[in-house]
This record gives C-alpha cells, sequence and structure tokens, in this order.
C-alpha cells in the first residue's frame, strides 16, 4: 500500500541555519505530493503541494522538488527562523486515493 | 471565518463513557475525515466519508463509530471510551484538488 517515511524528530537549529527533513514514499499510482505545518496548539495546515514529477514547490522559504525517480520529496530551506518551530508532515495522494497518506511527521525546535 | 470547527475543544469522560464529538465545514466539500494524533504516531486516519449517510473505515477504526448527518456535519462517536482512546482528534475536509483542512482539533480525555 501507500506510504511515506520521513526524518525522525526531533530536529534541533540554531536560527539561521539550514534544514533539510527527508521524505521518501511508496505507491504505484502517480501521487500528488505534499507538505503541511502544524504550529503549537493548532490544526495542521498545508504549506504547499506538488502534483507532477520533477517539478518544485516552496511557500514562506520552504521548498521541496518532487523526484520520481528517487520516490523523494526532502522538504529544505535555506535559513531557518524561530518562527519555523512546528511538525512538518510529508504526506501523499494517489491518483485514485480519496484519502492522504501521512508520514509520522518532523518536529523542527528552532533556537535563537 | 474558520471554515473547519469542532466541539467540544476540550472533554474529559471516565471510562465506559459515551462521548460525541462534532465535527462541521462550511467550505462545501464533499469528503471529511476524522484523525488521531499522538505522540510517535503522528496523524492517523479512524474514519471519513464523501458524503451525507457514507462512511469509510480508516487505518485505526476499533471502538469508533461515525456518522455524517449532512454535506457540512461530521460526529465521531465513542460509546464506550477507555484510556487508550485519550488523544487529540483532528477533523478535516478536502477540496477537488486533494488539499485537506484541518479543524483545530478535540483533546479527550478518558480518565
Amino acid at each position: 500500500g501507500d506510504s511515506v517515511t520521513q526524518t525522525e524528530g526531533p530536529v534541533t537549529l540554531s536560527e539561521g541555519t539550514s534544514l533539510t527533513v527527508n521524505c521518501s514514499y511508496e505507491t504505484k499510482q502517480y501521487p500528488t505530493l505534499f507538505w503541511y505545518v502544524q504550529y503549537p496548539g493548532e490544526g495542521p495546515q498545508l504549506l504547499f503541494k506538488v502534483p507532477k514529477a520533477n517539478e518544485k514547490g516552496s511557500n514562506r522559504g520552504f521548498e521541496a522538488t518532487y523526484n520520481k525517480e528517487a520516490t523523494s520529496f526532502h522538504l529544505q530551506k535555506a535559513s531557518v527562523q524561530e518562527s519555523d518551530s512546528a511538525v512538518y508532515y510529508c504526506a501523499l495522494s494517489g491518483d485514485s486515493n480519496n484519502r492522504i497518506f501521512f508520514g509520522d511527521g518532523t518536529q523542527l525546535v528552532v533556537k535563537p | 471565518e474558520a471554515a473547519v470547527t469542532q466541539s467540544p475543544r476540550n472533554k474529559v469522560t471516565v471510562t465506559g463513557g459515551n462521548v460525541t464529538l462534532s465535527c462541521r465545514q462550511t467550505n462545501s466539500h464533499n469528503y471529511m475525515y476524522w484523525y488521531r494524533q499522538d505522540t510517535g504516531h503522528g496523524l492517523r486516519l479512524i474514519h471519513y466519508s464523501y458524503g451525507a449517510g457514507n462512511l469509510q473505515i480508516g487505518d485505526v477504526p476499533d471502538g469508533y463509530k461515525a456518522t455524517r448527518t449532512t454535506q457540512e456535519d461530521f460526529f465521531l462517536l465513542l460509546e464506550l471510551a477507555s484510556p487508550s482512546q485519550t488523544s487529540l482528534y483532528f477533523c478535516a475536509s478536502r477540496d477537488r484538488v486533494r488539499e485537506q483542512y484541518f479543524g483545530p482539533g478535540t483533546r479527550l480525555t478518558v480518565l
């Protein structure tokens, strides 16, 4: 079945350093890939999505490229801020799915 | 104005108690979902629905019932609550391009 595996957290960084959260996926379908972010005390919200292979998605300085050959969708940011502290979820939805498959989430802690 | 709302926001009950969690969406979306969130497990799908009267089973359905009464309203029922059901519960709706919109969550404690 469909599944997503991502970097296990927590990931602790200092402000201004770079971030990579690894995400790999398994599916026999042609998926749309997502990154969701969950701030403390809130529900998850969409950060961005990429419906097509070999394309890049981005938002708020975060970006990820849908790599079909490597079945990966790693999240990157060049310079993190304390306000980026949150839990990040990688997710996929296959073209015949009516649901989204989420990874287990990666907690990011950014220290000033 | 929030498009997905949940009530109550916090609930404490005892083992064996009867609990109903409510979710309403004003997005006019067909699909709605119930998840539970626990440390180390991320978001786990309990039940989902693609319209009034429809119910689909998710990955962790045991001990939970759900009912979709209208396009807007989706309820999660715990008829004999157990301490293992202590969790943070999220409802979500989904649009036609597969994006999910989450509510603020309900924290349930079963003593």
